[in-house]
């Protein structure tokens, strides 16, 4: 069965300073996707960075980049430059493909709670 | 812009209640989902739907019934609502155009809270 792992449920950051946030996977099948998502403490999830199996480049969004290593099976989340906006639960997630090939669902990880402090 | 809108921010209902949950999209979405979150269990899968009028079970869906009758509304039906079911709600929709990707745009969040 296909599962994420996020295994920092918190972290602090001092604003400005990079932070990595750590997502491992495990999966069988050899086509899939990572992603990250961002949620405030507003509820509302809000999508960061996409990661496919197969692209050869870490993918990177502005501050946001993922630290694909598939042989480790590892997509850890870079944010550059911490603000205090990035204060909020960050979740990965992994497609996982459905029989039948309607559509796809995501799983998701636990999450981890940033905290950026001035 | 991705715009999906939920009905609610909150609700609070009592144990026993039928409770709807309505969920809007604006980008012509094919995909729809239903997930709920709940502290230290991420987010749980209960219910999508591929099309109007076809619905799949997640990994969830005891307690839950779902219904698509239009293509960009998707609903979450509890029958009869427990406290069990106290929980954030989360709608999201994609596009199957985008099969290579199928990132899924969220809601804001209903936060249910049944007594």
């Amino acid at each position: 069965a296909q599962k994420i792992t996020q295994t920092q449920p918190g972290m602090f950051v001092q604003e400005k300073e990079a932070v990595t946030l750590d997502c491992t996977y495990d999966t069988s099948d050899p086509s899939y996707g990572l992603f990250w998502y961002k949620q405030p403490s507003s509820g509302e999830m809000i999508f960061l960075i996409y990661q496919g199996s197969y692209d050869q480049q870490n993918a990177t969004e502005g501050r946001y980049s993922l630290n694909f290593q598939k042989a480790r099976k590892s997509a850890n989340l870079v944010i550059s430059a911490s603000q205090l906006g990035d204060s909020a639960m960050y979740f990965c997630a992994m497609r996982e493909r459905l029989g039948g090939g309607a559509t796809n669902k995501l799983i998701f990880g636990t999450g981890t709670l940033l905290a950026v402090q001035p | 812009d991705v715009k999906v809108t939920q009905s609610s921010r909150y609700l609070v209902k009592r144990t026993g209640e039928k409770v709807f949950l309505e969920c809007v999209q604006d980008m012509d979405h094919e995909n729809m989902f239903w997930y709920r979150q709940d502290p230290g269990l991420g987010l749980r899968l209960i219910y999508f739907s591929y099309d109007v009028k076809m619905k799949e079970k997640g990994d969830i869906p005891e307690g839950y019934s779902v219904s698509r009758e239009k293509k960009e509304r998707f609903s979450l039906i509890l029958e009869s609502a427990s406290t069990n079911q106290t929980s954030m709600y989360l709608c999201a929709s994609s596009s199957r155009l985008a099969a290579s990707t199928d990132t899924q745009y969220f809601g804001p969040g209903t936060r249910l809270t049944v007594l």
